[in-house]
């Protein structure tokens, strides 16, 4: 089914690990992003991404990284896990003023 | 810069009654509004969305929202609420058109009593 692809669902780190959070879309949407969600304060943007090779900060993007090497692919990193980063991660994308289509969600827990 | 102010962390409503969901924006261009519906444990489902065409916008399951430019307001209301629209609403601001980052407000959760 064409969609937003997120995985893994379920992630536990430990402190000072690193991670790739993987997200694929399958709508040649040019507009990517990232948000995290935790309770009280909503989804807060990471990351974005108007088109492979072009990337941008978000309101909350410390601690993470990503790349636009292809339009499917929008791949978010966690160099080095913190405990402040336990939350849900959401991939998004949209094309022509459809709206944002979400991915599930990847759960993460740093302990 | 763009923001989006959802009023009433809780709402709880009788099924049957009118749902309003409150929600204020501040954008210096026009913007594109939106609003999400979140079920437990689930992604995030567009209801519907305003993109400077009516102002009065119908979306999925019976709710819909009206676009106020004086009164810098997007409300969501249906009806009458049933069970299963029991959920976590969210609304959002994209500001300089369809493509552009969108930015949300902190959520509604809305319970509905039987």
């Amino acid at each position: 089914n064409a969609g937003v692809t997120q995985t893994p669902k379920f992630q536990v780190l430990k402190t000072g690990q690193s991670m790739t959070l993987q997200c694929a879309q399958d709508m040649n949407h040019e507009y990517m992003s990232w948000y995290r969600q935790d309770p009280g304060m909503g989804l807060r943007l990471i990351h974005y991404s108007v088109g492979a090779g072009i990337t941008d900060q978000g309101e909350v993007p410390n601690g993470y990284n990503v790349s636009r090497s292809t339009t499917e692919d929008f791949p978010l990193r966690l160099l080095s896990a913190a405990p402040s980063q336990t939350s849900v991660y959401f991939c998004a994308s949209t094309g022509t003023g459809n709206g944002y289509t979400f991915g599930s969600g990847t759960r993460l827990t740093v302990v | 810069a763009q923001s989006v102010t959802q009023l009433g962390s809780h709402v709880s409503v009788s099924e049957g009654a009118l749902v309003l969901l409150r929600c204020n924006y501040s954008s210096s261009v026009p913007p594109y509004l939106f609003w999400y519906v979140q079920y437990p444990n689930q992604g995030l489902q567009l209801l519907l969305k305003y993109t400077s065409a009516a102002t009065l916008v119908k979306g999925i399951n019976g709710f819909e929202a009206e676009f106020k430019k004086s009164e810098t307001s997007f409300h969501l209301t249906k009806p009458s609420a049933h069970m299963s629209d029991a959920a976590e609403y969210f609304c959002a601001v994209s500001p300089g058109g369809a493509t552009n980052k969108l930015i949300f407000g902190t959520g509604t959760l809305l319970a509905v009593q039987p």
